[in-house]
């Protein structure tokens, strides 16, 4: 199973949006609607944002969204603050009980 | 509050073996479906296995089936991850997670570093 691909990076500036995508295939992200993001700052564990493709868990801020169009997904984050800087990673369900990750999207504001 | 707590990991030699576990609090554990994820030094995440609540299925990415084995104890409110046959590859963090939220993981440990090397 190959990871998804994310751009190595992104960046915009405070206040602006930042939109990361990620692409596989009819077998994981076109497959299902079983995408999510990860949040993950420099030597921490990473945290949940979107899960569902669009859906927010308690807590996350609704300046994080979260959309798909066939293979592609993609998670926007507006209104950029300092403290978004960080790795991400979306996550698809990749049928027989799989998983995979994207190759990560470093976000600098 | 939930809380995962990893531990076990540590320095092994190519060939050896070691055994992670993951602490769960918080939480009725015995209701959620665990995972095992892991990060190489400087790289990204990856899927490594997960195992339904009653621990009656698992399942392993390719590059461990055969190698390693993910259990539970649900008295004990425990996570396992018996790794065998290490290789220099298998050298990452290793994070437990739940599954909380449909096909996804929505609490993470801080996570277990285990380095294989001679």
């Amino acid at each position: 199973q190959s990871a998804l691909t994310q751009p190595p990076s992104a960046s915009g500036s405070p206040g602006q949006s930042v939109t990361i995508s990620c692409t596989g295939t009819s077998s994981d992200v076109g497959g299902y609607n079983y995408v999510s993001w990860y949040q993950q700052h420099p030597g921490k564990a990473p945290k949940l944002m979107i899960y569902e493709v669009s859906k927010r868990p308690s807590g996350v801020p609704d300046r994080f969204s979260g959309s798909k169009s066939g293979n592609t997904a993609s998670l926007t984050v507006s209104g950029l603050q300092a403290e978004d800087e960080a790795d991400y990673y979306c996550s698809s369900y990749a049928a027989s009980n799989r998983y995979v990750f994207g190759t990560g999207t470093k976000v600098t504001v | 509050e939930v809380q995962l707590v990893e531990s076990g990991g540590g320095l092994v030699q190519p060939g050896g073996s070691l055994r992670l576990s993951c602490a769960a609090s918080g939480f009725i554990f015995r209701t959620y479906w665990m995972f095992w994820v892991r990060q190489a030094p400087g790289k990204g995440l990856v899927w490594v296995s997960h195992i339904k609540n009653d621990g009656s299925y698992t399942y392993y990415a390719d590059s461990v089936k055969g190698r390693f084995t993910i259990s539970r104890d649900n008295a004990k409110n425990t996570l396992y991850l018996q790794m065998n046959s290490l290789q220099a590859e298998d050298t990452a963090v290793y994070y437990c997670a739940r599954g909380g939220l449909p096909n996804s993981y929505d609490y993470w440990g801080q996570g277990t570093l285990v380095t294989v090397s001679s």
